[in-house]
């Protein structure tokens, strides 16, 4: 098992551009989610999932977009980059709402 | 919705010694409560988790209290090594929702 993956690893965007983040797992977990991780400040949650089709949002979610078309796949879309959205972001799956997360390796953006 | 507070932000000790991170959370509806390990340049990792109906859970070295009165939780190391140095992060989801949501994180630093 990969567990979970995301690319791309590194990403360097212009202020206004938009771009997607990819996250993929294979170990059926109904459960997904996106945090940014910024000094300080902790994991903050952006989006998540419980399943297929369902998607809420999180404490952060201003400025993004996400979609949940398989139960493998949960992108997060940033509409229109601003420098506030530099950071490193994590996606996250479990089996349940009180079975352990599993991180992926993580995605380290900048915003110029 | 919930809010986890963490303290303190940094934490150094002797090798040896024992280290204790305090959390509290907001929603008395939270019924579970997981702490991660998240080593520089790395991904967080569960290390122990509890839920509302226990209110200790020991691993080894590391144990968790929880104290659903007060609405704290608390992460014990004992006999502390340098490769426990580390950033841990509290969590709780309140049983209403599934949201899994963060403290902002204890940097420990474990001497020799």
């Amino acid at each position: 098992n990969a567990g979970v993956t995301q690319t791309p690893k590194f990403q360097v965007l212009k202020t206004g551009q938009s771009m997607t983040l990819q996250c993929a797992q294979d170990m059926n977990h109904e459960y997904m989610s996106w945090y940014r991780q910024d000094p300080g400040m902790g994991l903050r949650l952006i989006h998540y999932s419980v399943g297929a089709g369902i998607t809420d949002q999180g404490e952060v979610p201003n400025g993004y977009n996400v979609s949940r078309s398989t139960t493998e796949d949960f992108p997060l879309r940033l509409l229109s980059a601003a420098p506030s959205q530099t950071s490193v972001y994590f996606c996250a799956s479990r089996k349940g709402a009180r079975n352990e997360q599993f991180f992926g390796p993580g995605t380290r953006l900048t915003v110029l | 919705g919930e809010n986890v507070e963490q303290h303190p932000s940094t934490l150094s000790v002797q090798e040896g010694d024992s280290a204790v991170i305090k959390c509290t959370y907001s929603d008395s509806a939270s019924n579970y409560f997981p702490w991660y390990k998240q080593e520089l340049g790395k991904r967080p990792q569960l290390i122990i988790d509890i839920r509302s109906n226990v209110g200790e859970k020991k691993d080894q070295r590391i144990a968790v209290t929880l104290n659903k009165t007060a609405k704290h939780f608390s992460l014990h190391i004992t006999e502390t090594q340098p490769e426990d140095s580390a950033v841990y992060f509290c969590a709780a989801t309140p049983s209403n929702t599934d949201k899994l949501i963060f403290g902002t994180g204890t940097r420990l630093q474990v001497f020799p």
